[in-house]
């Protein structure tokens, strides 16, 4: 399809495991961020790479949360140790322009529909 | 710091009534980008609209505008005759300058129409 792709689209998982959530961005986009999604809460931002390179991870919660996006395409979000607070919805978007400038917004970010994770 | 503050938590209106959702920031970035997003049932982010801070012109698009004061910190969204199609949860954010682009997100307002 044209648009951001998530996968799983839900992900059940016993407190203690290790997830892995997939994105695969709209082809050509070179940003590309993480959010994480309360209930009734907005997107809080995650992570972001420029192509495969990792430029702002200030938003990760902790050192079980990991993202790597190695070939500067598809990216893959880590949860190691899972616990019941990092039950939410995951949200990846991408974006056609890179961080060149200091204002990455001449164009809008395109999400996809989200990984909803449920801790047990 | 950089605050998106949606007031309205929720909002339930009856087919073809208008409705204005309000969103206030805060940032001290002279630069910066607005943007309203809406979030069906389905769980993605629809992009409605794009403000930079150097535009105060209000826009129009359909049923939808905008009014973007900076005098006031607001960048509210109206719709128009409203639908029940319109029913979703509409989030404001604020992309600053000196980041990498990240978006800020108020809690979002949820929008109900009632047939």
């Amino acid at each position: 399809g044209a648009g951001v792709s998530q996968s799983p689209r839900y992900k059940v998982a016993k407190r203690g495991q290790d997830v892995a959530l997939r994105c695969d961005p709209i082809s050509g986009h070179v940003s590309l961020f993480w959010y994480q999604q309360a209930l009734g809460q907005g997107p809080e931002f995650l992570t972001y790479f420029q192509n495969e390179a990792q430029l702002d991870k200030s938003g990760l919660p902790s050192d079980r949360f990991f993202a790597e996006r190695p070939e500067g395409s598809v990216s893959t979000l880590k949860i190691q140790r899972t616990q019941q607070e990092d039950s939410a919805v995951y949200l990846c978007a991408s974006s056609l322009v890179s961080t060149a400038l200091r204002i990455n917004s001449n164009q809008p970010q395109h999400f996809g529909d989200g990984t909803r994770l449920s801790i047990l | 710091a950089q605050k998106v503050t949606q007031a309205q938590t929720e909002i339930s209106v009856v087919e073809k009534e208008d409705v204005t959702l309000d969103c206030v920031y805060e940032t001290r970035d002279t630069t910066y980008y607005l943007f309203w997003y809406k979030q069906p049932p389905s769980g993605e982010l629809v992009f409605l609209i794009r403000r930079n801070s150097f535009d105060e012109q209000n826009e129009i698009s359909g049923r939808y505008s905008w009014n973007f004061q900076k005098s006031t910190s607001s960048f509210n969204f109206t719709i128009t005759a409203s639908q029940v199609v319109d029913s979703a949860v509409y989030f404001c954010a604020l992309i600053g300058s000196g980041n990498t682009g990240k978006l800020i997100f108020g809690q979002g307002t949820t929008l109900q129409v009632k047939p």
